[in-house]
């Protein structure tokens, strides 16, 4: 079965420090990819998505950026936070472009 | 207007009530639809597809009126671990990725 890891688990950083959060699949081959947040009494919205290893398509203009160094591993970064980046990072997959998508556990993100 | 609109909620009822949750979307070009569950300050969990013919899944029973725009989960016999939030979710068409879009979300609280 497949499995969604994603870490660390929460996260609590100064403003204009870098992050990098990590997300790994297991147990399924060139999945679609997924970064989401939600922030504090907001939706979830698709920040970041990918279809295959190096190939990146940003939905929202944003301090962030993503890649995909393999197949099953999708990583979230930036170089300086901001107050504004603090929320909750979920990371996503699916088997195919319009299929459903599952999430891995998250990780809460607190920018001090 | 946003993209998808919920119920305000929160909703609060016995043990073994019938609750039923609205929501509309904007996009009449939308593909698929879900409803997902989502408990306190975890990650979201796909409950059930949403099909244009109806289709339960015990307790749960999912609706959709495309001519509508309209996408409805009615839950029966309520348990106390039904307590959660209930996202409405709808997948775009005419896309090369699965782009969902998220309702702001229905709070319940089910009661001894």
């Amino acid at each position: 079965s497949q499995t969604i890891h994603q870490w660390p688990a929460t996260l609590v950083q100064p403003v204009g420090s870098p992050l990098s959060l990590e997300c790994t699949v297991e147990g399924t081959s060139n999945p679609n990819l997924y970064w989401y947040r939600q922030a504090a009494g907001r939706g979830l919205q698709l920040l970041f998505y990918s279809v295959g290893i190096g190939q990146i398509s940003s939905e929202v203009p944003q301090n962030l950026s993503a890649s995909r160094p393999q197949d099953r591993q999708f990583i979230l970064s930036s170089k300086k936070l901001l107050l504004s980046d603090s929320g909750f990072y979920l990371c996503a997959w699916s088997v195919s472009t319009q299929g459903r998508q599952y999430f891995g556990p998250g990780t809460r993100l607190t920018v001090t | 207007r946003k993209e998808v609109e919920q119920d305000p909620g929160p909703f609060n009822v016995p043990e073994g009530a019938t609750v039923a949750f609205n929501c509309t979307y904007s996009n009449s070009a939308s593909q698929s639809f879900f409803w997902y569950r989502q408990d306190c300050r975890k990650e979201p969990k796909l409950l059930m597809s949403v099909y244009s013919s109806g289709n339960e899944d015990g307790r749960f029973t999912a609706q959709l009126n495309r001519a509508s725009q309209y996408i409805s989960l009615l839950i029966r016999d309520s348990k106390l671990s039904d307590s959660a939030t209930y996202l409405c979710v709808v997948m775009a068409g005419g896309t090369s990725y699965g782009k969902l879009t998220f309702g702001q979300g229905t709070i319940l609280t089910v009661h001894p």
